[in-house]
């Protein structure tokens, strides 16, 4: 069965820090993988997605995400925090039929 | 455009009460989703409409029921909620695999 395993649901970081929000998936075929941020009071917002092709791919506000397959790995990173960038965060892979398995989430802190 | 639109933002209701949410979205999407969200949790699912016809409905209780009017709308109507039932209610609609997700609707039952 496919499942998603965020590690680590509160991840801190100063302003200007690298951010790593990490993402493991099982699947059995070959999946689609997304990241997703939720602002307070807010829906989700896609910040990226892998279907095929390059393995690294670009999102929005900066975040982007590489795809490997050998470590069934999805991590998420920013070069340079932002205090605006403080929000839920959520890997989820796509199980086909109208299906996302979401992680249980990471909530990042920006520290000034 | 990538958006849908939900109704209300925020509604308060009895657990006598019936009402309505409402999800809207004109990206031309032939799928459309209804999730709950509760506070510190990822969503979960409720139910998925493929081209208007009702394709998975995760055992939700009866007391929640959804309808697709047309192919851009979608609401979910509510009747005898429990107090359990406060949470966040997205709707979303897919391309392919990729959902985009509205703003919610804020349900507090009393």
């Amino acid at each position: 069965a496919q499942s998603v395993t965020q590690l680590g649901s509160h991840v801190s970081v100063s302003e200007g820090a690298l951010v790593l929000l990490r993402c493991n998936y099982s699947s059995s075929v070959p999946p689609y993988l997304f990241w997703y941020v939720q602002y307070p009071n807010q829906g989700l917002q896609l910040l990226l997605k892998y279907t095929t092709g390059a393995t690294l791919v670009k999102g929005i506000n900066g975040f982007e995400a590489e795809f490997k397959k050998s470590e069934t790995s999805f991590h998420l990173t920013k070069p340079s925090a932002h205090m605006s960038d403080a929000a839920e965060y959520f890997c989820a892979v796509s199980v086909g039929g109208g299906k996302l398995i979401f992680g249980q989430g990471t909530e990042l802190s920006v520290k000034p | 455009d990538t958006e849908v639109t939900q109704t209300p933002k925020h509604l308060v209701m009895g657990m006598t009460n019936k009402k309505s949410l409402k999800c809207e979205q004109h990206m031309g999407h032939r799928a459309m989703y209804w999730y709950k969200q509760k506070a510190k949790k990822p969503p979960e699912l409720m139910f998925v409409y493929s081209y208007e016809k009702l394709s998975i409905n995760e055992s939700v209780p009866s007391r929640f029921s959804p309808e697709c009017p047309n192919s851009s709308l979608l609401n979910l109507h509510l009747h005898a909620l429990q107090p359990e039932d406060s949470a966040l209610y997205l709707c979303a609609s897919s391309v392919g695999e990729t959902q985009y997700f509205g703003p919610g609707t804020r349900l507090l039952v009393l």
